[in-house]
């Protein structure tokens, strides 16, 4: 089961604009949430996490808002830049688990057009 | 090196040969994960080592993968008798682990073909 969904495998925003991706998660038991970024044949690159704790955390152009009762977090880069354009994803963990295990989303295709 | 490092960078393999994937992480992160990623899909986790111990196996998917890691750095996924389904690009990230959560940074990957 997928517990980490990102339901938008795309999105494409103008350059200068506002791009928000989407992410939900079944399990209550997550309590770290994190964004990554990744180019082709590259790793992912960390961006910004938010801890269960909080609402939002704000990172230069990156923020991250996490409402817990509807488990949905959502990533907002403003202004968008051509050089964000990467696959996004969307991590969960758990500190029940015992260790950092990162539970992945499938991606988001962000595409910034000049 | 200042990152995550992963070797080989690509393997194409035959169908029932073993292969060897290496990892060597930021010095000093003693939390190790290998994850991988298969074609349209999201990562998914494999192992988890702190220190030389691997206290979660639970994503390994068969018996036919095994992971080892020698004096708290450098570490190595295994692949037996290897299947076309094995096919992906394996994911290295390490992170410190002092009981809160750390960012975990990754390697640049290991793509491996079975034909």
């Amino acid at each position: 089961d997928q517990q980490v969904k990102q339901n938008s495998p795309s999105l494409s925003v103008q350059e200068g604009r506002i791009s928000i991706l989407n992410c939900d998660y079944t399990n209550s038991m997550f309590d770290y949430f994190l964004w990554y970024k990744k180019y082709p044949a590259e790793g992912p690159t960390f961006l910004i996490s938010i801890s269960s704790i909080k609402d939002k955390n704000e990172d230069g152009r990156f923020t991250v808002f996490l409402n817990k009762s509807a488990k949905h977090l959502s990533l907002h880069i403003v202004p968008s830049q051509p050089g964000d354009s990467a696959v996004y994803f969307c991590a969960a963990s758990a500190r029940v688990f015992g260790n950092e295990k990162l539970t992945f989303g499938t991606g988001t295709r962000l595409t910034i057009i000049p | 090196g200042a990152g995550v490092s992963q070797s080989p960078s690509n393997k194409v393999t035959e169908k029932g040969k073993d292969v060897e994937l290496r990892c060597d992480p930021i010095s000093g992160h003693t939390a190790l994960y290998w994850y991988r990623q298969r074609l349209g899909q999201g990562l998914e986790f494999l192992i988890y080592f702190q220190g030389n111990s691997a206290p979660d196996k639970s994503g390994l998917p068969s018996d036919r993968f095994s992971a080892e890691r020698t004096g708290e750095s450098v570490s190595t996924l295994t692949i037996q008798r290897t299947q076309q389904e094995d096919s992906a690009v394996y994911l290295c990230a390490s992170s410190f682990f002092r009981g809160v959560q750390e960012t975990q940074y990754f390697g640049p990957g290991t793509r491996l073909l079975v034909l």
